[in-house]
């Protein structure tokens, strides 16, 4: 089942805060989060997973709650850069394979 | 090296045409896969190969048919498609298949179908 993301679009300036929600219907072991840019691929941001680990290589923070089954990725200071769409994958199938929320679409504007 | 790479960039085929689509990784990934992307859509999973055999079949029409020839490559297979299935096509690879590993996605191949 497809997880819920919010807002699905949200437009900024340079410098501003957001934070983007990803629901499921369903027991969560991980949320993946990706940003795609128009006309790219989509790019691993983080992993958060069942426990408390996080996987990551970029300076955003995420946090994960099993109870009520929801992940938040924060992007502080925003600069040009983190415009794209941005997906949460969550477990499917005996969590045996990724499904994407429909996306959350960011626009940092100067 | 932390690329996943596929050709061609851009595929434009008649109906009645057969055409391949390449992927390659040299990360050591045991797990690969491929994705379909409608324009402003999310991706959706089509297969995944996990240690070069077919772990994962969406329901994909026959008109699909992937390979994995070895650990490295994931090759789609294309015939007798319809214009509806035209759209980004996304291979992905990660270290184990499941929900624990980041995926790296390649750059895609943008299919058009007459």
């Amino acid at each position: 089942q497809q997880p819920v993301q919010s807002p699905q679009a949200v437009i900024l300036r340079e410098g501003e805060d957001a934070v983007i929600n990803c629901s499921s219907s369903k027991a969560l072991y991980s949320v993946h989060w990706y940003r795609q840019k128009h006309g790219e691929a989509p790019v691993f941001l983080m992993i958060l997973l069942k426990g408390g680990e996080q996987k990551g290589h970029e300076k955003i923070s995420a946090s994960f709650n099993e109870k009520k089954q929801q992940s938040s990725l924060y992007l502080t200071a925003s600069q040009l850069s983190y415009s794209g769409t941005y997906f949460c994958g969550t477990p499917d199938q005996g969590a045996q394979k990724l499904v994407f929320g429909q996306g959350t679409r960011l626009t940092i504007n100067p | 090296d932390t690329e996943v790479t596929q050709t061609p960039k851009h595929l434009v085929m008649g109906m009645t045409n057969k055409k391949s689509l390449k992927c390659e990784q040299h990360m050591g990934h045991r797990a690969m896969y491929w994705y379909k992307q409608k324009a402003k859509k999310p991706p959706e999973l089509m297969f995944v190969y996990s240690y070069e055999k077919l772990s994962i079949n969406e329901s994909v029409p026959s008109r699909f048919s992937p390979e994995c020839p070895n650990s490295s490559l994931l090759n789609l297979h294309l015939h007798a498609l319809q214009p509806e299935d035209s759209a980004l096509y996304l291979c992905a690879s990660s270290q184990e298949g499941g929900v624990f590993n980041e995926q790296f996605f390649g750059p895609g191949t943008r299919l058009t179908v007459l």
